[in-house]
């Protein structure tokens, strides 16, 4: 079966760091990838893990551990603009996306 | 940048009649897909297309669900006939190939069609 598990809610106050953490049991593991995806709006890519180890890019860095099945995503220095929700997904044969983590960010 | 393209935005139909989504992907990628996300809930992948055929497909895609590419561009979803329950956001997306027919790069999205069956 395919299980991705996100928390459904977050809150952080502006300027602070939050980590999103992504369990998920599937199949098969082709890679993780995270999404921000504004209400109403299309999912944008944020990042990509395919083996572990910790993945940087400005503001934001994601981890994976294949082992433990656990990703997460981790934010810097929050804008109130990254109040959105983040989708993890995994590459199993087709994409799988959890149900999303919905950050607030707040000043 | 590059973007996939959508139409329409807003898509409203009688519930029994067929619906076409169009999508334009992004120029050089190979790879195309299509996903629904119903209010609330999250991104169902439907169907994957790859060297002009079907390469993986859902359980929600079934008989009434159909996709075609019928020239360099464009890349369709039909639904032969909509019931209530295909009311969703519907995206496009599009991926470069790496290796052999497998896409591991990330997949870029459309701005989604609202599809409203009455």
């Amino acid at each position: 079966g395919q299980n991705i598990d996100q928390p459904t809610e977050m809150t952080a106050t502006e300027g602070a760091i939050v980590q999103i953490n992504c369990t998920y049991q599937t199949s098969g593991f082709n890679g993780l990838f995270w999404y921000q995806q504004h209400a109403g709006e299309a999912p944008t890519f944020l990042s990509y893990n395919v083996l572990d180890g910790l993945e940087e890019k400005g503001r934001f860095s994601s981890f994976l551990s294949r082992s433990k099945g656990y990703s997460y995503l981790l934010l810097k220095e929050l804008q109130m603009k990254d109040s959105a929700s983040y989708l993890c997904a995994v590459r199993d044969t087709p994409l799988v996306f959890g149900k999303g983590t919905r950050l607030s960010v707040i000043a | 940048e590059p973007e996939v393209t959508q139409t329409p935005s807003h898509q409203v139909t009688q519930m029994g009649q067929e619906v076409i989504l169009r999508c334009v992907p992004i120029s050089n990628h190979l790879y195309f897909y299509w996903y629904r996300q119903i209010l609330g809930q999250k991104v169902e992948f439907l169907v994957s297309f790859y060297n002009n055929e079907i390469s993986e497909k859902s359980e929600i895609f079934d008989d009434q669900f159909s996709v075609e590419r019928p020239d360099g561009s464009n890349f369709t979803l039909k639904i032969r006939s909509t019931k209530l329950e295909d009311s969703a956001m519907y995206f496009c997306a599009s991926s470069e190939v790496t290796g052999v027919g497998l896409s591991n790069q990330p997949q870029h999205f459309g701005d989604g069609t609202r599809l409203s069956i009455l």
